[in-house]
């Protein structure tokens, strides 16, 4: 049963630390999604990649926050400095087309402290 | 900006009740998604709704997409504990890929 995997589950850090989140898609899927979660915001699109190509991360605070394609089997997200702004829980989705089902890991929980 | 607005935000229930949770915006959505997410996990899809007026139905789980495209609601019959969880509805609007979520609603089944 394919899934989405994200490393780490946890991370706790203080401000001004560099986090580095990673997430390995679906394998044959062409669509990657980073999302951040809040209890006031909800689920808010941070980047969109299509066949690693960076389409859209208009969602994304760019002067802090990064995210990149390497290679098809590995996509990050770094924050650097982090801020305790930026605690919140975050996703990775990867799908086999643009519209289509985005298949969701278990995200990665980060308190910046 | 695309909004979607859940109502209501929480819902606590007894196992057996009926329960109706809406998902309404302004703006129209070329579909209309629908995912529950339980603590700890990320959200899993539970349908698609694409056409004006449609209707599905998945075991106990109702889903209606309004005739306008701009608003759905989903219905549980005879809820049980394991519906328990964040039941978030999601639309696709201006884009083909970006999904604008709602806030959710969050369903607690008591036994």
């Amino acid at each position: 049963d394919a899934r989405v995997t994200q490393t780490p589950r946890h991370k706790v850090t203080e401000m001004g630390q560099e986090v580095t989140m990673r997430c390995q898609p679906i394998l044959g899927h062409n669509t990657v999604f980073w999302y951040r979660q809040t209890m006031m915001q909800g689920l808010e699109l941070l980047a969109y990649f299509r066949n690693r190509a960076p389409l859209d991360d208009s969602g994304m605070p760019k002067d802090r926050f990064s995210a990149e394609m390497p290679d098809a089997t590995l996509a990050t997200l770094k924050i650097q400095p982090s801020e305790p702004r930026d605690s919140a829980v975050y996703f990775c989705a990867s799908g086999r087309a643009e519209g289509g089902t985005q298949y969701f890991g278990p995200g990665t929980r980060l308190l910046v402290l | 900006t695309q909004l979607l607005e859940q109502s209501p935000q929480f819902l606590s229930i007894q196992e057996g009740e009926n329960l109706t949770v809406y998902c309404n915006s302004s703006s129209v959505f070329s579909s209309l998604q629908w995912y529950r997410q339980e603590p700890g996990e990320g959200p899993v899809l539970l349908v698609t709704v694409v056409t004006g007026g449609e209707v599905k139905k998945l075991k106990r789980l109702t889903f209606q997409f309004g005739d306008a495209r701009k608003d759905s609601s989903l219905h549980i019959t005879a809820a049980q504990p394991g519906d328990t969880g964040l039941y978030l509805c999601a639309g696709l609007g201006g884009s083909n890929y970006k999904l604008t979520f709602g806030k959710g609603t969050l369903l607690t089944v008591n036994p």
